[in-house]
């Protein structure tokens, strides 16, 4: 099956730990994204990598870090200087970085601060 | 900054019901406009993308239009199911792809 496949569904931080979160895709996509989203509120972008080993800040990058080694994989991390961590991840891609086609999500982690 | 708006929050129908989801846009130098719907806890599926050039896409009981000048799009959806009920989100994308909120749709039995 092609898709995106995210890991895990639910993580727990403690305050002052980095985690990171897993994004894996097989559809042979250029581009990859990260969003955040708390209740109520739209998407927002985190980091998007147009290419293998390039990747540009969003919206709210600070207190994140990506990585982009291979191109089926863009995990995230959410370091302890990210200050509200609390909320739901999604990972998307798409063929390239601002086409005219869809992106494509995964299901989401949701991260809790204990 | 490219701002979307999703009107209303949140709609609750009874079953079989024809509806209407809105979503206005600020910058209408878009590439394409797409219609997401996500059910909790979930992530994002897409319904329906209308590319810059066109003007409504229709997939089943669902039918969008898009009209760039005034910055506006609805989603129509037909004969509405308790299945419909979820999350519509509207996403804009000139470069980079900008969310509305959502409206949350319930469609009762």
């Amino acid at each position: 099956d092609g898709g995106i496949t995210q890991s895990p569904k639910y993580l727990f931080r403690k305050e002052g730990q980095n985690v990171t979160l897993s994004c894996e895709q097989n559809l042979n996509h250029d581009a990859m994204y990260w969003y955040r989203q708390d209740p109520g509120q739209g998407l927002r972008l985190i980091y998007y990598s147009q290419i293998v080993n390039d990747f540009q800040k969003g919206d709210i990058a600070e207190g994140y870090s990506v990585s982009r080694e291979k191109k089926e994989s863009f995990p995230l991390t959410v370091t302890s200087a990210q200050k509200n961590p609390t909320a739901f991840y999604l990972c998307a891609s798409s063929t390239q970085q601002g086409a005219s086609d869809t992106q494509y999500f995964g299901p989401g982690t949701r991260l809790t601060v204990l | 900054k490219q701002e979307v708006t999703q009107i209303p929050a949140a709609l609750s129908v009874p079953e079989g019901e024809n509806l209407v989801l809105n979503c206005s846009f600020t910058d209408s130098a878009i590439y394409n406009l797409q219609w997401f719907r996500q059910d909790p806890g979930k992530g994002l599926t897409s319904l329906l993308l209308i590319q810059s050039s066109q003007r409504e896409q229709t997939s089943g009981r669902l039918n969008a239009s898009l009209d760039k000048s005034s910055g506006r799009s609805t989603l129509y959806i037909a004969a509405s199911q308790p299945g419909d009920s979820a999350t519509y989100l509207c996403a804009v994308n000139n470069n980079d792809m900008r969310f509305g909120a959502g409206t949350r749709l319930t469609v009762k039995p």
